[in-house]
């Protein structure tokens, strides 16, 4: 089956760290740029962070930038985030999600994992 | 940032009645660079529409995307009972990309 898993989520203090993996498999993970998108409580969808299938091209959102470090595998079809000095407002559940493309930016997303809540409180 | 309102917040219908979803965008979406998904409570989102009327792989033709600029509809022609669910419009024409904040559609 083409999926995504994801896992690493779970209660963390603020200003503590995490980092989430996205498993790939049943398609050729290496050759598509992949994305993290979170949804949090009472709000909308919000993109994360993008990394081309090579890992040449990188792009966070504001909210993130600084604090937040996307990388992946393709040896192992995984997708990391890397998660630090965390905020009360980056509750959500993550999602890891394709694009079509392997290097053309952040378009639409045409796969999507189940996703993992992340919670930031003390 | 491109800020997506979607609109209404919640739609009551009835299976078999036909589904109207607006969103609509802060400024002009270039290229049609719109997208719709479908997301039911626990399960991944489903990408539903993409460049504004494109349907996605496997996506039944009773979903439709139509717009330009500033202004976008989805549109399910017949309700069935699965398409109970949240739907969300994202814009990916200008950087970051963005969505809107959602319409439920749920059984009346």
């Amino acid at each position: 089956d083409v999926q995504l898993v994801e896992s690493g989520g779970g209660l963390v203090q603020p200003g503590g760290s995490l980092r989430l993996s996205c498993a790939a498999s049943g398609f050729s993970f290496s050759t598509y740029s992949m994305n993290w998108v979170r949804l949090a409580p009472g709000k909308g969808l919000e993109w994360v962070s993008y990394i081309s299938s090579t890992s040449k091209t990188i792009y966070y959102a504001d909210s993130v930038k600084g604090r937040f470090t996307i990388s992946r595998d393709n040896a192992k079809n995984s997708l990391y985030l890397q998660m630090s000095s965390l905020r009360a407002e980056d509750t959500a559940v993550y999602f890891c999600a394709r694009g079509p493309y392997s290097d053309s930016g952040v378009y639409y997303f045409d796969l999507w994992g189940q996703g993992t809540q992340v919670t930031v409180s003390s | 940032e491109i800020v997506l309102t979607q609109s209404p917040g919640t739609l009551s219908l009835s299976p078999g009645e036909r589904a109207t979803l607006s969103c609509r965008a802060s400024q002009s979406v270039s290229r049609s660079s719109l997208a719709w998904y479908q997301q039911k409570p626990g399960q991944a989102p489903r990408l539903l529409i993409y460049g504004a009327s494109s349907r996605a792989s496997g996506v039944p033709d009773r979903f439709s995307g139509s717009g330009s600029g500033t202004d976008f509809t989805l549109t399910i022609s017949r309700l069935e009972p699965e398409d109970f669910a949240v739907y969300y419009c994202q814009q990916y024409g200008s950087p970051p990309a963005t969505f809107g904040q959602g319409t439920k559609v749920e059984s009346k």
